[in-house]
C-alpha cells in the first residue's frame, strides 16, 4: 500500500510569486485535505477536496486555491505569496466523505520559504 | 468554534518514566478524537483514535480515553523510550457543511526523553 506523497520537499520563493504544491493520496483514498503548519504551531485546515470539488474551507484567503484530479491526486496553489505563507504544507488523504469518523493520513509535507 | 488545548512543552523525562500529556477540547456534538505524532523533519503520523465516549485508543504502548464528562483525551504511556522523543498533537474531527471532515489541532507538546 502506497502512502501519501508530496512534492517538492522544499521550495524557496520570493514574495509576490506563485507556487504549486502537489500531493498523491494513499491508494484507496478519494478525499484530500490540505493543512498549513507554521513553525511551532499545530496544522491549520486550508480546504478539502472530494470528487474534484472543494468540500469545505478554512479561514484562508482566495489566493489559496486547489484542484483534485480524477486519480484523486491534488494540487495546492498559492498566488501573491507573502512572507507569512512560509510554513510546512501538509496533505492528508482519507477514504470516505462521511460523518467525520474517518482518520486522515498525512504526507511528509512541503517546506515553503518565502523571502 | 471547536478548539483543542494541550499542555505546553517541552516535557523532559528520563527513559522508562511515566508519561502524561493533557488534552482538553471544546466542541459541539461528539467529535472523534485523535493523537498524532510528528518526528523531526517529518509529517504527522496517526498514533491512536477514539470515536465515542469512554472509548480507549491504544497503540505502541500509548493510551488515551475519551472522557466526555471532562472533555479530555489525555495521552499516557507507562514507560517512555528515547525513540518516543517527538511532538505530539491532539486533534478533533468535525464535520464540514459539504460532508467530509476536517481536523482541528492543538498547538502540540514536545517530548524529550533522555537516557
Amino acid at each position: 500500500e502506497t502512502g501519501v506523497t508530496q512534492s517538492p520537499t522544499h521550495l524557496i520563493k520570493t514574495r509576490g510569486q506563485q507556487v504549486t504544491l502537489r500531493c498523491s493520496s494513499q491508494s484507496g483514498h478519494n478525499t484530500v485535505s490540505w493543512y498549513q503548519q507554521a513553525l511551532g504551531q499545530g496544522p491549520q485546515f486550508i480546504f478539502q477536496y472530494y470528487r474534484e470539488e472543494e468540500n469545505g474551507r478554512g479561514n484562508f484567503p482566495p489566493r489559496f486555491s486547489g484542484l483534485q484530479f480524477p486519480n484523486y491526486s491534488s494540487e495546492l496553489n498559492v498566488n501573491a505569496l507573502e512572507l507569512d505563507d512560509s510554513a510546512l504544507y501538509l496533505c492528508a488523504s482519507s477514504s470516505a466523505r462521511t460523518s467525520g469518523r474517518y482518520e486522515q493520513y498525512f504526507g511528509p509535507g512541503t517546506r515553503l520559504t518565502v523571502t | 468554534g471547536n478548539s483543542v488545548t494541550q499542555m505546553e512543552g517541552p516535557v523532559t523525562l528520563s527513559e522508562e518514566a511515566f508519561l502524561t500529556i493533557n488534552c482538553t477540547y471544546t466542541a459541539t456534538g461528539y467529535p472523534s478524537l485523535f493523537w498524532y505524532v510528528q518526528y523531526p523533519g517529518e509529517g504527522l503520523q496517526l498514533l491512536l483514535k477514539a470515536t465515542k465516549a469512554d472509548d480507549k485508543g491504544s497503540n505502541k504502548g500509548f493510551e488515551a480515553t475519551y472522557r466526555k464528562e471532562t472533555t479530555s483525551f489525555h495521552l499516557e504511556k507507562g514507560s517512555v523510550q528515547v525513540s518516543d522523543s517527538a511532538v505530539y498533537f491532539c486533534a478533533l474531527s468535525e464535520v464540514l457543511t459539504g460532508g467530509g471532515n476536517k481536523l482541528t489541532f492543538g498547538t502540540g507538546t514536545q517530548l524529550k526523553v533522555e537516557l
